[in-house]
């Protein structure tokens, strides 16, 4: 079975500081990865999506980025955090070519930046 | 611009009655729409999705109504259950090869004894 995992689960990080968070699929292969992230009153904001290694597309301009080093491997980071960044990180996946549309979730990462 | 729009932040329904959840969504190249149920502190969990060729699909308590021409769509709970209590997302997708899955901003459904 295909399980996703994501970590760290809390983060507590200055402005300032860098971020890399990380994000792996067990079980499937050339899966669809994305990034969201939920803040208050923001709903699930997609960040990015990638559908190959080295394949990274960004939805919202930011000082995050996004790589994804192996077929199954999604990291997140930053080189310098901003307040803003503080909130609810969730990796996600899905079938590639979308047989049913349906993305998995992980375990999400809080992020809160001082 | 909001592409997939729930108006409604929060509902609170009584125990037993229906849920209604509503959903608008603006890009018409939308074809395939799910609904998903998060808990704090979790990752949102599938639900119950409808492709845009039906305009009904129903899976136990759950029901999904698609009206395209009004570009609306509806969750409907029956009969609503405590374990229900959660935040609702209506998401989207115009399908393609990048799959990009577009989330509204939720609504948070409280069930009342």
């Amino acid at each position: 079975s295909q399980t996703i995992h994501q970590w760290p689960a809390t983060l507590v990080q200055p402005v300032g500081s860098p971020l890399s968070l990380e994000c792996t699929v067990e079980g499937t292969s050339n899966p669809n990865l994305y990034w969201y992230r939920q803040a208050a009153g923001r709903g699930l904001q997609l960040l990015f999506y990638s559908v190959g290694i080295g394949q990274i597309s960004s939805e919202v301009p930011q000082n995050l980025s996004a790589s994804r080093p192996q077929d199954r491997q999604f990291i997140l980071s930053s080189k310098k955090l901003l307040l803003s960044d503080s909130g609810f990180y969730l990796c996600a996946w899905s079938v590639l070519g979308r047989l049913t549309g349906e993305l998995f979730f992980g375990e999400g990462s809080r992020l809160t930046v001082l | 611009d909001q592409q997939v729009k729930q108006n409604s932040p929060s509902l609170s329904v009584q125990e037993g009655r229906i849920s209604i959840l509503n959903c608008d969504y603006t890009n018409s190249m939308f074809d395939y729409f799910l609904w998903y149920k998060k808990y704090p502190a979790e990752g949102p969990t599938f639900l119950i999705s409808i492709s845009s060729i039906k305009d009904k699909n129903e899976d136990g308590r759950f029901t999904v109504f698609l009206n395209k021409s009004a570009k609306h769509l509806s969750l409907h709970i029956v009969p609503s259950q405590p374990g229900d209590s959660a935040v609702y997302f209506c998401a989207a997708s115009a399908g393609g090869r990048d799959d990009k899955i577009i989330f509204g901003k939720g609504t948070r459904l409280h069930i009342l004894p």
